[in-house]
């Protein structure tokens, strides 16, 4: 079992739509968790922290659920510019090494 | 200018090369990452460093070798280049452990 898992789509919605995405872990001493995003063949950049208390950022809402080792990010009113692809990012241990999913791409569909 | 350069951008080289990338950061942060990137295969840890030679294996270190002589730079060399080594290499920094990385804009490396 990989250590972060994501279904990689692509997940495909108009714009408006309401998507959401998981991302399973395996460990369950994990420390923090964040979702970054990735533009075609640019670097990731962070899109938000995950934090135990689920936390919002504009039309963005990331949740933790340690009982189930899942994180989840949902985005509401989807735009164009939205079309990307999304790594789910655990810190599995008291290491400071940060393990990556392999990505769930969205295109958002005028 | 960046905050985290990387070095050269796009690279091709033949089997058996050596190979040396370059990441150098104005961000001053001890924590340096080298990743690579494979399509369907999400980031995978190379090699890590904590401070001024420290090094640390990742999951994929066999086939290369990483160099960590100051606080701003951190080298990622293949001694002889293979082409399952083609991949986009991304070098990274972090203040401090867990916490959000900053990312190069990444080093398209081809092995013919």
């Amino acid at each position: 079992r990989k250590e972060v898992e994501q279904d990689p789509g692509p997940f495909n919605v108009p714009e408006g739509a309401t998507v959401a995405f998981n991302c399973t872990y395996s460990n369950s001493a994990s420390q923090s968790f964040f979702w970054y995003r990735q533009d075609c063949r640019k670097e990731p950049k962070l899109l938000m922290s995950v934090y135990s208390s689920g936390n919002e950022d504009g039309r963005f809402t990331a949740q933790l659920n340690r009982a189930s080792q899942y994180i989840s990010l949902l985005i509401r009113d989807s735009k164009l510019s939205d079309s990307a692809t999304y790594l789910c990012v655990v810190n599995p241990s008291n290491t400071g090494k940060l393990i990556f999913g392999q990505g769930t791409t969205l295109q958002v569909k005028p | 200018d960046a905050d985290v350069t990387q070095t050269p951008r796009n690279r091709i080289t033949k089997t058996g090369k050596r190979i040396m990338l370059e990441c150098s950061q104005t961000k001053g942060h001890d924590r340096m990452y080298w990743y690579r990137q494979d399509p369907g295969l999400g980031l995978r840890l190379i090699y890590y460093s904590f401070d001024v030679k420290d090094i640390n294996k990742g999951e994929i270190s066999d086939g290369y070798s990483v160099s960590r002589q100051a606080q701003a730079k951190f080298s990622l060399s293949l001694e002889s280049a293979i082409p399952n080594q083609t991949a986009l290499y991304f070098c990274a920094t972090s203040p401090q452990q867990g916490e959000k990385l900053f990312f190069g804009s990444g080093t398209q490396l081809s092995v013919l």
